[in-house]
Order: structure tokens, then C-alpha cells, then sequence
């Protein structure tokens, strides 16, 4: 069965920097895999996804990269702003159309 | 504007009491699902739908019903609810690239349950 582990589980930094989160995934075959943003009291917004053919993909300030032999995707964000504090979720498909999540990093960005 | 809406957005009942949760999306997304979030859980699937009169469980579909009659509605229906249904629920929704993969989700805002 695919599990997702991210690593941290929070994390919090001074506004202007640049950080990286984590996530793995136990299987490698999988379709895709797709990082969130979920605020308190709201819904997951999109931030990018990955094709398991793509190695990266990226939108504006943030970068994510996807390694399916190693099981492993960063979600990079650059020059970091307050307005980022959120929790971060990663989620992979690995056929029958089922998605299974991480249980998120939280990041906290201090001005 | 695009959205995936449910309602209502929360939701306090008693046990046993039949509750729906609905959920509609205005993209003509072909795929749509549900799931609860839970503290130290995470998110974990319930039922998702492919395609209108499709539907498939996912990993916690026990003590939870949906039906796909029409294209933009995906509603959960909660025949006789106990206090570990207590929960956040969101619904999403997406395209389909082709038949072994999909788009990416876009979610609803999430329905805040509460089965006392």
C-alpha cells in the first residue's frame, strides 16, 4: 500500500528565506503527484503537479521536483514572505485513481 | 468562476440521524471524490466517481453512501452517523487525461461535521 511521509512536520523561518520541503513515497509507480496549500478553515488549493514523465515543474516562486527511483519529491520556495504560512501537502496517484496524501508540513514564516 | 461548492459548511447532528452532504462543481469535471481529514490521519479517501452512474470506493468508504446522477453533483450521504464520522470533509474534482491517469484536483471548501 503507497504511503506518504513528509518531513518536517513543521518548520518555521524568517521571512526572505529560501526553504525546501519533503516528500516520500513508499511506491514509485505512480501517475503523478501534486503539492497543496490548505489554509486554516479552508479548502487545498493546487500548487503544482508533477507527470510521473516530468521531472519538475514550477510557478512563480515555487519549484517542485519530482525523483520516482528514489521515491522523492522537494517542493522549493523561494524568497519566502509571511503570506506562505500555510500547511503544505503532497499527494501522490498511483493508478485506480486513488489519491493518497501526506499529513503536511506546516510552515510558519516570521516577518 | 470555477469552484467546487458543498454545504452546507458545517454541520452539528445527532447519532443515527440521515445527513447529505452536497457537493457540486460548475468545470465539467469528469472525476469527482470525497474525503475526510481527520487530526494525525491526514487526508484519506472515501469514494471517488469517474463519470456519471460510476462510482468506487476508496480507502474508508464504510458508514458512508454517494451516488453520481448528474454530472456536476456528488453527493455523500451518511445513512446512519456515529460520533467517529466526526470529521472534515472535502469534496474535488478533475478533469481526466486519458483512462489511467487525471488532472489536477481542485477542492471544495470543506464541510466541518459533528456527530454527537
Amino acid at each position: 500500500k503507497q504511503e506518504v511521509t513528509q518531513i518536517p512536520a513543521a518548520l518555521s523561518v524568517p521571512e526572505g528565506e529560501n526553504l525546501v520541503l519533503n516528500c516520500s513515497f513508499t511506491d514509485s509507480a505512480i501517475y503523478n503527484l501534486q503539492w497543496f496549500r490548505q489554509d486554516p478553515g479552508k479548502g487545498l488549493t493546487s500548487l503544482l503537479l508533477i507527470q510521473s514523465s516530468q521531472r519538475e515543474q514550477t510557478s512563480g516562486r515555487l519549484n517542485a521536483s519530482l525523483d520516482k527511483s528514489s521515491g522523492r519529491s522537494t517542493l522549493y520556495i523561494a524568497a519566502s514572505q509571511p503570506g506562505d504560512s500555510a500547511t503544505y501537502l503532497c499527494a501522490v496517484e498511483a493508478g485506480s485513481y486513488q489519491l493518497t496524501f501526506g499529513k503536511g508540513t506546516k510552515l510558519s514564516v516570521i516577518p | 468562476e470555477a469552484q467546487v461548492t458543498q454545504n452546507p459548511r458545517y454541520l452539528i447532528t445527532v447519532t443515527g440521524k440521515k445527513l447529505t452532504v452536497t457537493c457540486s462543481q460548475n468545470m465539467n469535471h469528469e472525476y469527482m471524490s470525497w474525503y475526510r481529514q481527520d487530526p494525525g490521519l491526514g487526508l484519506r479517501q472515501i469514494y471517488y466517481s469517474m463519470n456519471v452512474e460510476v462510482t468506487d470506493k476508496g480507502d474508508v468508504p464504510e458508514g458512508y453512501k454517494v451516488s453520481r446522477k448528474e454530472k456536476r453533483n456528488f453527493p455523500l450521504i451518511l445513512e446512519s452517523p456515529s460520533p467517529n464520522q466526526t470529521s472534515l470533509y472535502f469534496c474535488a474534482s478533475s478533469y481526466v487525461l486519458d483512462v489511467s491517469s487525471y488532472n489536477e484536483q481542485f477542492f471544495g471548501p470543506g464541510t466541518r461535521l459533528t456527530v454527537l
